[in-house]
């Protein structure tokens, strides 16, 4: 078990709403990163927090936003939702420290927006 | 741009066979590369991580190689059985200056072991 958890397990939005998923990230680590995995693709990198700051963004408009909290738990919110944005979401933590950045995943959030 | 490509995108092999999945990645400046599976609707569970200074990895009957050089990564299933049946992602991490971006990943490939 990776010790990363997400919530809710599923979700279900109308076009033009606002969603926020949650993650906990494994204990002791540092870094958390968001991904967005559609239907039959690979996950796409969305952003990355360090220290409660993002540190790195993929190819995603600002209306995906994000935060980690001094807990290390983090939140990813979604702004104006459309279609294209159903999609199973994953968050992944590491530690920022040595030279691994092996990171692990959580089970993921679906998001079915109609 | 950093992009991953896996072939085969789908593999079908009855149950006991050794099969090989391939990984390629256009910029061999990369910091690791990561093997993960995924099961249907769940999240990813890493296999394998290779950094980029080594040749190989090994867990169980699980064998990962990485040739930087040509950008090539390949994962070696042993005797493969019904419960390896899964999607096989390869992802790869590159460092900026400001720290490690994001994995970047191929599309998987989506391997059924027929009992």
């Amino acid at each position: 078990e990776t010790g990363v958890t997400q919530s809710p397990t599923h979700l279900i939005k109308t076009r033009g709403q606002q969603v926020t998923l949650r993650c906990s990230s494994q204990s002791g680590h540092n870094t958390v990163s968001w991904y967005q995995q559609a239907l039959g693709q690979g996950p796409q990198f969305i952003f990355q927090y360090y220290r409660e700051e993002e540190n790195g963004r993929g190819n995603f408009p600002p209306r995906f936003s994000g935060l980690q909290f001094p807990n290390y738990s983090s939140e990813l919110n979604v702004n104006a939702l459309e279609l294209d944005d159903s999609a199973l979401y994953l968050c992944a933590s590491r530690l920022t420290s040595g030279s691994s950045y092996e990171q692990y995943f959580g089970p993921g959030t679906r998001l079915t927006v109609t | 741009k950093q992009e991953v490509t896996q072939i085969p995108a789908a593999l079908s092999v009855p149950e006991g066979e050794n099969l090989v999945l391939n990984c390629s990645f256009t910029d061999s400046a990369i910091y690791n590369l990561q093997w993960f599976r995924q099961d249907p609707g769940k999240g990813l569970t890493s296999l394998l991580l290779i950094q980029s200074s080594q040749r190989e990895q090994t867990s169980g009957r699980l064998n990962a190689s990485l040739d930087k050089s040509s950008g090539r990564s390949t994962l070696y299933i042993a005797a493969s059985q019904p419960g390896d049946s899964a999607t096989y992602l390869c992802a790869v991490v590159v460092y900026s200056g400001g720290g490690a971006d994001g994995l970047t990943f191929g599309k998987g490939t989506h391997l059924i072991i027929q009992p």
